[in-house]
């Protein structure tokens, strides 16, 4: 066990419907990482948050948006949602900024659009 | 942008015999870092070993040791006297080191399967 949490485990949704994911950090890490996990695409990184504030985006579509809570949990917005927007989601998370310190990913959330 | 191959989609290997997964990086950054995950079958995404560019010692954590050429780019993992639970999904992954955004680049993978 990581010590992050994700919720849900599974999410079964239809085309053009809007899902929030959820993430809650290691007690004490500052960082949360978003990822997904795709047949077609891989492992991607989608944006970094860092004590409420945006840091970096990756490959992160224009549907989809996060944000960082003042109780450091963080929450994946997925809208207009598409067939190939199904993937499993991870978040991981991590006591700084940057530097070495490793990323602990939580289990993350299986994503089923039809 | 840094890129990250593993030209071995898949591998296997007989129980208690060595494997090497072989990775390779692409990147002008000399800060940095390197990493192996381990994706079973349940999914979660769990730290093998570790590497910091800095360092010349090649990382070893019980039967698991890379090989980490920085000239040629190259971070291999080796698993000794392999086990069944080493069956899995094996994920290289670089990280930059300067502060120019720690999200980690993974490769594409490598299943490894072990045959009892």
């Amino acid at each position: 066990d990581s010590g992050v949490t994700q919720t849900p485990k599974h999410l079964i949704t239809a085309t053009g419907q809007r899902v929030t994911l959820r993430c809650s950090p290691r007690s004490g890490d500052l960082s949360v990482y978003w990822y997904q996990q795709s047949l077609d695409q891989g492992l991607q990184f989608l944006i970094h948050y860092y004590n409420g504030e945006e840091r970096a985006k990756g490959n992160i579509l224009e549907r989809f948006s996060a944000q960082q809570f003042p109780d450091l949990h963080s929450e994946l917005n997925l809208s207009s949602l598409e067939l190939g927007d199904s993937a499993l989601y991870f978040c991981a998370s991590s006591d700084a900024a940057g530097g070495h310190n490793e990323q602990f990913f939580g289990p993350g959330t299986r994503l089923t659009v039809l | 942008a840094q890129t990250v191959t593993q030209s071995q989609p898949e591998m296997s290997v007989q129980e208690a015999e060595t494997v090497t997964l072989s990775c390779t990086y692409d990147t002008s950054e000399s800060d940095y870092y390197l990493f192996w995950y381990k994706q079973p079958p349940s999914r979660q995404m769990i730290l093998v070993i570790r590497q910091e560019a800095y360092k010349q010692q090649n990382a070893t954590e019980n039967r698991f040791s890379v090989n980490f050429q920085k000239a040629a780019k190259s971070f291999s993992l080796k698993i000794s006297d392999s086990q069944l639970g080493d069956a899995a999904m094996y994920f290289c992954a670089y990280r930059s080191g300067e502060n120019a955004g720690n999200m980690l680049t993974f490769g594409g993978g490598t299943r490894l399967m072990v045959k009892p």
